[in-house]
């Protein structure tokens, strides 16, 4: 069956480190790949895209890569500030436009 | 804001009830989705609409019923719902729904206990 696993449920850091979060994947073939940021009490927020035929893509102090043949994405955020604290979600197309979500990673950044 | 509307915000209801959630979303979109999110669980893909056409109902029960009057505004009409179905439903629209390369807009979504 279909499957998406983000590596951990919680991720410490302190703050102006760089958190890596991973998302990988079974059974699937996406052409994109997506990222999401949801806070407590609130809608998941998207961040960012990439398509299957790029590498790397960089927004501000956020990196995504995306690996087909390890069928994984890595989602960086560099020096860290205790206000990247959230949920991050990872989604991907299994068919015509409807994403599967991964059940997300709690991020939290120490001052 | 995300330009994507939700009310009520808080819901209990009882098991007998007979309640709607309603959205509202003014980017002008062509797609509308409903999602539930339990605890601990991914995001759950329920209805999807295409210019007011119901074109996903992902396996969904009878007991929750959509309506899409206009590509703006969307309802999921509630009855006789279970305990288990207690969780935050969250309501999104993209530009359109064929392709995935649209990121997806969401509410706030409403927080429903079923008691």
């Amino acid at each position: 069956s279909q499957k998406i696993e983000q590596n951990s449920e919680a991720l410490n850091i302190q703050e102006g480190k760089t958190a890596t979060l991973t998302c990988n994947y079974t059974n699937y073939s996406p052409a994109y790949l997506q990222w999401y940021r949801q806070d407590p009490g609130r809608g998941p927020v998207f961040l960012l895209l990439i398509r299957e035929n790029e590498k790397e893509k960089r927004k501000e102090r956020l990196k995504v890569t995306f690996d087909t043949t390890l069928k994984q994405s890595l989602f960086h955020i560099t020096a860290s500030q205790p206000a990247d604290s959230a949920t991050y979600l990872c989604a991907l197309d299994i068919s015509r436009g409807k994403l599967t979500f991964g059940q997300g990673t709690i991020l939290t950044v120490h001052p | 804001e995300t330009g994507v509307t939700q009310t009520p915000r808080h819901l209990v209801m009882g098991m007998t009830n007979k309640k709607s959630l309603k959205c509202e979303q003014h980017l002008g979109h062509n797609a509308m989705y409903w999602y539930k999110q339990s605890a601990k669980k991914p995001l759950e893909l329920m209805f999807v609409y295409s210019l007011e056409e119901r074109v996903e109902n992902n396996s969904v029960p009878s007991r929750f019923s959509p309506e899409c009057p206009n590509s703006s505004h969307l309802f999921l009409h509630l009855h006789t719902l279970q305990p288990e179905d207690s969780a935050l439903y969250l309501c999104a629209s993209s530009q359109d729904f064929a392709a995935a390369h649209y990121e997806q807009y969401f509410g706030p979504g409403t927080r429903l206990t079923v008691t």
